[in-house]
């Protein structure tokens, strides 16, 4: 099983701020096949990257993400308001396993 | 628009069992693996299982191997998860997905919770 680390535990960062998010894999992530997801509170988590660095449908270009292999990182440029929130990793390259998530609070 | 609605969480005793359903609708629903993935209140996700588009391969987490079944209806454009044998360590929020590319998830429901509890 390939096991994702991530952090920081918790960002905390101030509106038009920049956030770096890590995840580390526990073995090689082939294919690039690496996923981002926020979650807010009370609401289901929302695809935000696919394949390491794609963007999905809607999510806007302040979200990019890269990496290879072993690491991976999540920025967030020029925080909204609406992106304080949770964000996990997720690998679908052996199984699917989920990183256990960073939160992003306003400092 | 792709909506995904689940139903038939709950209340159960250790040892018990439930059936999820999820009622797919704005997209062609044979065509996508489906997936249910698990969430403990304000904690981590886990993925449980999915299921091909025609329903003849499915895949499991170790934990539930055995216990949970995956299943779908195309004709009626759902998903299910049959959930037996029912332990205190499956109490949580269960979402249904849509799976893209063998494992990631672009569509969420809005989640069903299940409390295994005496």
């Amino acid at each position: 099983e390939i096991v994702l680390t991530q952090s920081p535990g918790t960002l905390s960062l101030s509106p038009g701020e920049s956030a770096t998010l890590s995840c580390r894999a526990s073995q090689s992530v082939t294919n690039n096949y690496l996923a981002w997801y926020q979650q807010k509170p009370g609401q289901a988590p929302r695809l935000l990257i696919y394949g390491a660095f794609s963007r999905a449908t809607g999510i806007p270009g302040r979200f990019s993400g890269s990496g290879s292999g072993t690491d991976f990182t999540l920025t967030i440029s020029r925080l909204e308001p609406e992106d304080f929130a949770v964000y996990f990793c997720q690998q679908y390259s052996n199984s699917f396993t989920f990183g256990p998530g960073t939160k992003v609070d306003i400092k | 628009e792709v909506q995904l609605v689940e139903s038939g969480g709950g209340l159960v005793q250790p040892g018990g069992s439930l059936r999820l359903s999820c009622a797919a609708s704005g997209f062609s629903f044979s065509n996508f693996w489906m997936s249910w993935v698990r969430q403990v209140p304000g904690k981590g996700l886990e993925w449980v299982a999915n299921i091909k588009e025609d329903g003849s391969i499915q895949y499991y987490v170790d934990s539930v191997k055995g216990r949970f079944t995956i299943s779908r209806d195309n004709a009626k454009i759902s998903l299910y998860l049959q959930m037996n044998s029912l332990r205190a360590e499956d109490t949580a929020i269960y979402y249904c997905a849509r799976a893209r590319d063998w494992g990631y998830f672009d569509y969420w429901g809005q989640g069903t919770l299940v409390t295994v509890s005496s």
